[in-house]
């Protein structure tokens, strides 16, 4: 497994600004993915987040809404601009640790409230 | 094609009993399907998984039940406790490398 920490752990926004919140992990990592968990719900895949190049979304997700940067292996930034209490929701980082292990990795999460 | 279908939502079950939570798939292409437990205020943390070339898997007090044909799958906690109470999902995916679709989860309490 990997130790995967983010930051920050909670943050309460204002409508329209923006929050990057950082991913670290522990050891050398394949694959990096961002997640949304609203309250109660399950989670829904952002984007994954590669290394050395563009951040590959999923539909319902762009790029000028949540900018990814991923500048090595261990780390990765998302970003939630332009905030609406509509963004409120758990913001998670996974890693793949070992390329076709399949095994993935769930970081502790980021709880933003925007009001 | 990419959906994941658990159930049930919510499941109340007494201590020592045996938890059962459901889950079907649509997308045949799937060959991984981990179940998580996530507790309150924490990320989801992998559980125990199992690839569709076999039928069962069992570690500690929980096992997989896997039906590739049905297409479906489900978790049994055996021996139930209340520390199990958390929430548990399960997902899939189609090859390393891609992210997991996740099922809407199940949130289990056990009573003492």
């Amino acid at each position: 497994s990997a130790v995967i920490s983010q930051k920050p752990s909670r943050d309460i926004c204002q409508r329209g600004t923006s929050l990057t919140i950082q991913c670290q992990v522990d050891s050398q990592v394949t694959m990096m993915f961002w997640y949304r968990q609203q309250p109660g719900q399950s989670l829904t895949l952002i984007a994954t987040a590669n290394q050395g190049s563009e951040a590959t979304y999923e539909s319902g997700f762009v790029i000028d809404k949540f900018p990814i940067s991923r500048p090595n292996l261990t780390f990765s930034t998302l970003t939630v601009s332009n905030m609406s209490p509509e963004d409120s929701s758990i913001y998670l980082c996974s890693v793949e640790t070992v390329r076709g292990s399949y095994e993935q990795y769930f970081g502790p999460g980021t709880r933003l409230t925007v009001t | 094609q990419q959906q994941v279908k658990q159930s049930p939502q919510s499941l109340i079950v007494q201590k020592g009993g045996i938890s059962i939570i459901n889950c079907a798939y649509e997308n045949t292409a799937f060959d991984y399907f981990p179940w998580y437990q996530q507790f309150p205020g924490k990320g989801p943390a992998l559980l125990i998984a199992i690839r569709p070339d076999v039928s069962e898997k069992k570690e500690g007090r929980f096992t997989i039940s896997f039906n590739k044909s049905a297409k479906q799958f489900s978790l049994h906690i055996m021996d139930s406790q209340p520390g199990d109470s958390a929430t548990y999902f399960c997902a899939g995916r189609n090859q390393a490398g891609t992210a997991l679709i996740f099922g809407k989860g199940t949130t289990l309490s056990v009573s003492s």
